[in-house]
């Protein structure tokens, strides 16, 4: 069975202000798919990233950058100098090599991000 | 707009009474996903289409439920008799699969369909 864990359910910080949101994942698979998604207030849940079990190279793309970690089965998020507009709900989500598609979500931690 | 499209937005339904959601995906996509997702909880994953064909339903897919994606294009959910547990925003996602490589491009969702029962 597949398991996807955000421990963190809600996390506040002030604008400029790094956070780092957290995932652990479970599975028995050998190759898998992680991915990061958005979901701000008008519901629509915006694709991110996506890093394959393969692949251990961290990625930094803008302000965001994600540290894949085998090891500790851990895929988290960093934003850098956060802003207002980073106000969402980010959900980690986990996709198995043989899988048409599936996708297992994290509960999501909700990010406010005050001025 | 080419993304993944839902409606309607919004519904409130008496306990009882049958729902129908649609979902229009992105053009080329050929696999349709539904989705549910409750209060303070992540989405979890209802059923799936690749292309007009129906191949997986997660036990959470009551026989009230049923979903149909005729022509292999847009797709229907149905809810009948809504029990207030039904209330939920339930969500549709497309991806391109390229069966010949093994790949599948990563889903993309719509601002889905959040339903009241009272």
């Amino acid at each position: 069975a597949q398991k996807v864990t955000q421990a963190q359910t809600e996390i506040s910080v002030v604008e400029k202000e790094d956070v780092t949101l957290d995932c652990v994942y479970e599975t028995r698979d050998t190759t898998y798919y992680l991915f990061w998604y958005k979901q701000p207030p008008s519901g629509e849940l915006v694709f991110l990233i996506r890093r394959n079990s393969f692949d251990e190279q961290n990625e930094i793309s803008g302000r965001y950058s994600w540290n894949f970690q085998k090891s500790t089965s851990s895929f988290n998020f960093t934003i850098t100098a956060s802003q207002v507009v980073d106000s969402a709900v980010y959900f980690c989500a986990l996709r198995s090599g043989t899988s048409y598609g599936k996708l297992t979500f994290g509960q999501g931690t909700i990010l406010t991000v005050h001025p | 707009d080419t993304g993944v499209s839902q409606d309607p937005r919004h519904k409130i339904t008496k306990r009882g009474q049958n729902v129908t959601f649609r979902c229009d995906p992105i053009s080329e996509h050929n696999r349709l996903y539904w989705y549910r997702q409750t209060l303070g909880q992540g989405p979890e994953f209802l059923t799936y289409f690749q292309n007009e064909a129906q191949l997986e339903k997660s036990r959470l897919l009551s026989d009230r439920f049923s979903a149909e994606r005729p022509k292999g294009s847009f797709s229907t959910l149905e809810i009948q008799r809504t029990e207030q547990g039904d209330s939920a925003m339930y969500l549709c996602a497309s991806s391109l699969a390229d069966l010949g490589q093994g790949q599948n491009t990563e889903a993309f969702f719509g601002q889905g369909t959040r339903l009241t029962v009272v």
